[in-house]
């Protein structure tokens, strides 16, 4: 089982839509969740981070958490172009060792 | 801008070349990390330091051998590496345990 698993995509959005990224993560004393996005040939740049179980809302992005499932999420709302870029799960490893593991990411097409 | 600073941006090297690559942070940080990113993958971790420490080395060739001079400054020296090492070697810091990590722009090699 990988440690961190995401669809690769693309997934592809109508401008003005809701986009939904999905992670599940394999261990289970991971308390810190942090999304990425990076654009191509970009590094990642941080937009979300999330520690307790439910809901965490910053301005368009809204993450999700559920550690019973192992699970978290990103919605972007009204989606633009400009969101069209890979997102990058990334829980820290439980263990005390600041070992941060990323997905594979979702690449997001947002359709004018 | 990012504030964790990366240079050279890019680098050119040959086989049987040594080089550096350097990274500085004044945010304070006191954990610091090498990854590398080749194409259409998400980040693998390298090592990681923390308080000037490697606490991390994932079983990385020992063609890499990173430094930490002071809590501000991360190297990675480079030696006898293979065209296949060819990737976006990144730099990232953090306030530690369960903080985001900030990355820097990232240097670009090309192993000939």
């Amino acid at each position: 089982q990988k440690e961190v698993e995401q669809n690769s995509g693309p997934l592809s959005v109508p401008e003005g839509a809701i986009a939904s990224l999905n992670c599940t993560y394999s261990d289970r004393g991971s308390q810190s969740f942090f999304w990425y996005r990076q654009y191509s040939g970009k590094s990642p740049e941080l937009i979300m981070f999330i520690y307790s179980n439910g809901d965490k809302e910053d301005g368009r992005f809204t993450a999700q958490l559920n550690k019973a499932s192992q699970y978290v999420s990103l919605l972007i709302r009204d989606s633009q172009p400009s969101d069209s870029a890979t997102y990058l799960c990334a829980p820290e490893n439980s263990g005390g060792y600041q070992k941060v593991t990323f997905g594979i990411g979702t690449k997001l097409q947002v359709i004018p | 801008d990012t504030e964790v600073t990366q240079t050279p941006k890019h680098l050119v090297m040959g086989m049987t070349n040594k080089k550096s690559l350097k990274c500085e942070q004044h945010m304070g940080h006191r954990a610091m990390y090498w990854y590398k990113q080749k194409a259409k993958k998400p980040p693998e971790l390298m090592f990681v330091y923390s308080y000037e420490k490697l606490s991390i080395n994932e079983s990385v060739p020992s063609r890499f051998s990173p430094e930490c001079p002071n809590s501000s400054l991360l190297n990675l020296h480079l030696h006898a590496l293979q065209p296949e090492d060819s990737a976006l070697y990144l730099c990232a810091s953090s306030q530690g345990h369960g903080s985001p990590l900030h990355f820097g722009n990232g240097t670009r090699l090309t192993v000939t």
